[in-house]
Parts: structure tokens; C-alpha cells; sequence
């Protein structure tokens, strides 16, 4: 089955420590994007690809970066934590044509102590 | 750059009962595609249901449909028979190429 996965599903991790969260998707879709939501709230594009070695920075500034040498595989990165960082991040894909919707990860809950 | 509205923060309906989440959105183009998004607590955000902007018929899956008046530029989200389950965060969102835009979302919250 189709899916997009983000591991891993909750992280605790404290100051200044270097940090991926994974992101991968079997659809074959080119376009993957990373958000920010604090629960509950509204999502906040931080980033976004539209293919292999392509990636640029969304509506909200982040310190993160991201990488694309796999269309199936879309890692976010923060080489140093801030408890400002605590939030959700949320993965999704879409398909090339714009009739379709984004496809969501589970999502990975960060905690930065 | 286009943005979505959703005015309701927060919404509360009587199982079984009928609730309408309201949505609007800017934009200068004709052609485009909207969605709603359903994020149940702690689970994954789903498609709800679609509209392409050239179909002047509004959609419908289910107990879901949806009030697309296009040159109000509106595009609310009936529910019928609402169902514990539906309590979450709705979101909708515009698509047009490579641009697509969410609401700030509205809280559902169901009665027994």
C-alpha cells in the first residue's frame, strides 16, 4: 500500500544536540514538503522540494535544512536544537498534477529540553 | 499571494446533527482546485473532499458536501449526521500548480 512514513514518532532531545527527521514515501510523487504545527494549530510551510535536488525554504523561517537525493526520501535537519524548536512536523507528498491532494506523514512530535 | 480564511477557530455540534464550517479564499485566477482536510487528535491529516473550480457542481462524498460559490470565493464544509468521530481539526486549502495554501483550521468538537 501507497503510503509516507516520518520516523521517528516522538523525540526528546536536549540543547544543542544535531537531529534528522526522516521522511520517505512510496507514491513516486516529486513534490514533498515539511511543516510546523504546534498541536492544534495551523500548519507552516518550512519547506519544500519539487524534485531531486531541488529544495527551497517555505512561508516560515526555520533553521532547518533539508535535502532531496532520493524522490522517496525528504530528511529535515537541525544541527542544533532549541527548546524553540518544540513542535510538530509534518511530512507530506503530492503527485505532479494539481487536481490532487497532499498526502500526510504521521507526523514527528519534537521536544528540545 | 493567495491566502485561505477560515473564520471559525473553533465549532461544536450535536451528534447527528448538521454543522457547516465556513471557508474563504483569494484569489485572482480561474482555474484551481480546493480541499478539505479532516486531523483527527494525534492522527494523520486526511482528505476530506475536493472541488475543481471549473465544476459549477459542488461536491459530495458521503455525509461530506461542500458550498463552492465562486465568485464569492467561499467554500464551506456541510457535514450531516454528524458522528462522534468527526470531532478534529479541519482544515481547507487551495491548490493551484505548484501553490497550495491552508486555513488556519477549525476546531470540531462533537456532543453525544
Amino acid at each position: 500500500e501507497a503510503d509516507i512514513y516520518q520516523t521517528p514518532r516522538y523525540l526528546v532531545i536536549g540543547t544543542g544536540k544535531k537531529i534528522t527527521l526522516e521522511c520517505s514515501q512510496t507514491m513516486g510523487h516529486d513534490k514533498m514538503y515539511w511543516y510546523q504545527q504546534d498541536p492544534g494549530m495551523e500548519l507552516h510551510l518550512i519547506h519544500y522540494s519539487y524534485g531531486v535536488n531541488s529544495t527551497e525554504k517555505g512561508d516560515l523561517s526555520s533553521e532547518s535544512t533539508v535535502s532531496r537525493i532520493r524522490t522517496e526520501h525528504f530528511p529535515l535537519t537541525l544541527e542544533s536544537a532549541r527548546p524553540s524548536h518544540t513542535s510538530q512536523y509534518l511530512c507530506a507528498s503530492t503527485s505532479r498534477g494539481e487536481a490532487y491532494e497532499q498526502y500526510f506523514g504521521p507526523g514527528t512530535r519534537l521536544t528540545v529540553t | 499571494a493567495q491566502t485561505v480564511t477560515q473564520s471559525q477557530p473553533e465549532m461544536s455540534v450535536q451528534e447527528a446533527e448538521t454543522v457547516t464550517l465556513s471557508c474563504t479564499y483569494d484569489t485572482s485566477e480561474s482555474d484551481y482546485y480546493l480541499f478539505w482536510y479532516k486531523q483527527p487528535p494525534s492522527r494523520q491529516m486526511i482528505l476530506v473532499i475536493r472541488q475543481e473550480a471549473y465544476k459549477q457542481q459542488n461536491a459530495t462524498e458521503n455525509r461530506f458536501s461542500v458550498n463552492f460559490q465562486k465568485a464569492a470565493k467561499s467554500f464551506s464544509l456541510k457535514i450531516s449526521d454528524s458522528q462522534l468521530g468527526d470531532a478534529a481539526m479541519y482544515f481547507c486549502a487551495y491548490r493551484r500548480l505548484n501553490d497550495m495554501r491552508f486555513g488556519a483550521g477549525t476546531r470540531l468538537t462533537v456532543k453525544p
